[in-house]
Order: C-alpha cells, then structure tokens, then sequence
C-alpha cells in the first residue's frame, strides 16, 4: 500500500524566504508524484507533478519539486516567498499502471508568509 | 472554460438523513473522482467514475454510493448520515484516460451534520 508523509503539518516564512515543504512517500514501485494547493475554501490545484522522465520538475507560481528515488522523497521548494503562497500544500501519489485517479494524499502543509 | 461545478456549496442536515451531491466536470472530461476530506482524516479517496461505469472504490462504508451520467455529471450520495460524515466533499474530473493523476477540482461541498 502506498502512503504519504508530509513532515511538519504548519510552516511558517518571511516574505522572500525560502519556502521547502518536505514530502516522502512509500511505495512499492516508482510511483507518479504530485503537489496540490489548497487555498481557503477553494478546491485543490495542481502544482506540479511527476510522471517519468527529468527528475527536476517545474511548476506553477515558481515552484519546484526534485524526485529523489534513493530517499523516496519529492520536497517542493521555491527560491522566495510570496504573501500569495500562503495555503494548504498537498503531496499525493498514485500507482502507475494502478488505479486510475485514486490518489493517496499526505496530511497537508500550512504554509504561513509573514511580511 | 468552465470549471468543476459542484451543488450544493453548504448544507446542513441532521443524523439519519440522506443527502445527495452533484458535480458537473469539466467539458469534455469524462472521468469524475470524488473525495473527503476532513481535519482529521485528511483528503481520502470516496470513488471514481469513467463513461458511467465506477472503476474504483475507497475505503468507505456502503452507505456512500455515486453514479455518473451519460453526460459524465456525476452525484454522490450518503445515506443514515452519523455526525462523522460532516466533511468537505470533492469532486475532481479529468480528461484524460492515462493515470497521470491531474485532477481539477471544483470548491467542494461542505456539509455538516448536526
């Protein structure tokens, strides 16, 4: 079964700060990766994800995520905080070749961006 | 383009009652997913459906059930609501038939169960 765990439920940064949220899965296989972001009572967006391929993806508003297989994590980073970044990040995984749009999210990240 | 559409946005009902929530996707999209999410639970998986057939189910009790349309809108229903079912309800649809995972997703319905 795969699972989800996004280290640290609350992260709070200055403006212009950098911004990493921590993200690590389980799973038996190279699994599909992504992050979502939640704004307040808004749905999930996706931000970026990753499939195969470059390991160094790029997403939305500046973000990025590196897939590291050895240490089965997909950390999302961006070089400078906006006031605009703060809401509720979510990493998710699904299975390649499973099934098809069941994905298993992680507990979430709040991001706070003080100024 | 028009985006996830889900009806109701709130409401509120009381325990053993049954509720019924809509989701009209994306144009086009043809795959509908449901979730809950909840403070405490997270975002869980509910179902999924493609071309009116669910192809997948979450861990869920059978008194959650879902259908999709011929034109792929799709409704959800939870009957004898239990106070534990007060959630935030997402719908997510997709357009393509690959699991690349790309879901868009509508504002949820948020129902609470006094």
């Amino acid at each position: 079964a795969q699972s989800v765990t996004q280290l640290g439920s609350h992260v709070s940064v200055s403006e212009g700060a950098l911004v990493l949220l921590r993200c690590n899965y389980s799973s038996s296989v190279p699994p599909y990766l992504f992050w979502y972001v939640q704004y307040p009572n808004q749905g999930l967006q996706l931000l970026l994800k990753y499939t195969t391929g470059a390991t160094l993806v790029k997403g939305i508003n500046g973000f990025e995520a590196e897939f590291k297989k050895s240490e089965t994590s997909f950390h999302l980073t961006k070089p400078s905080a906006h006031m605009s970044d703060a809401a509720e990040y979510f990493c998710a995984v699904s299975e390649p070749g499973g099934s098809n749009y069941k994905l298993t999210f992680g507990k979430g990240t709040l991001l706070t961006v003080n100024p | 383009k028009a985006g996830v559409t889900q009806t109701p946005r709130y409401l509120i009902k009381t325990r053993g009652q049954q509720v019924t929530l809509s989701c009209s996707p994306i144009s086009g999209h043809r795959s509908v997913s449901w979730y809950q999410q909840t403070p405490g639970q997270g975002l869980q998986f509910l179902f999924e459906y493609f071309s009116e057939t669910q192809r997948n189910k979450g861990n869920f009790p059978g008194r959650f059930s879902g259908r999709q349309f011929s034109n792929s809108r799709s409704e959800m229903n939870v009957s004898t609501l239990e106070l534990g079912d007060s959630a935030l309800y997402l719908c997510a649809s997709s357009f393509s038939r690959a699991n690349t995972g790309e879901l868009f997703f509508g504002e949820g319905s948020r129902l609470t169960v006094l």
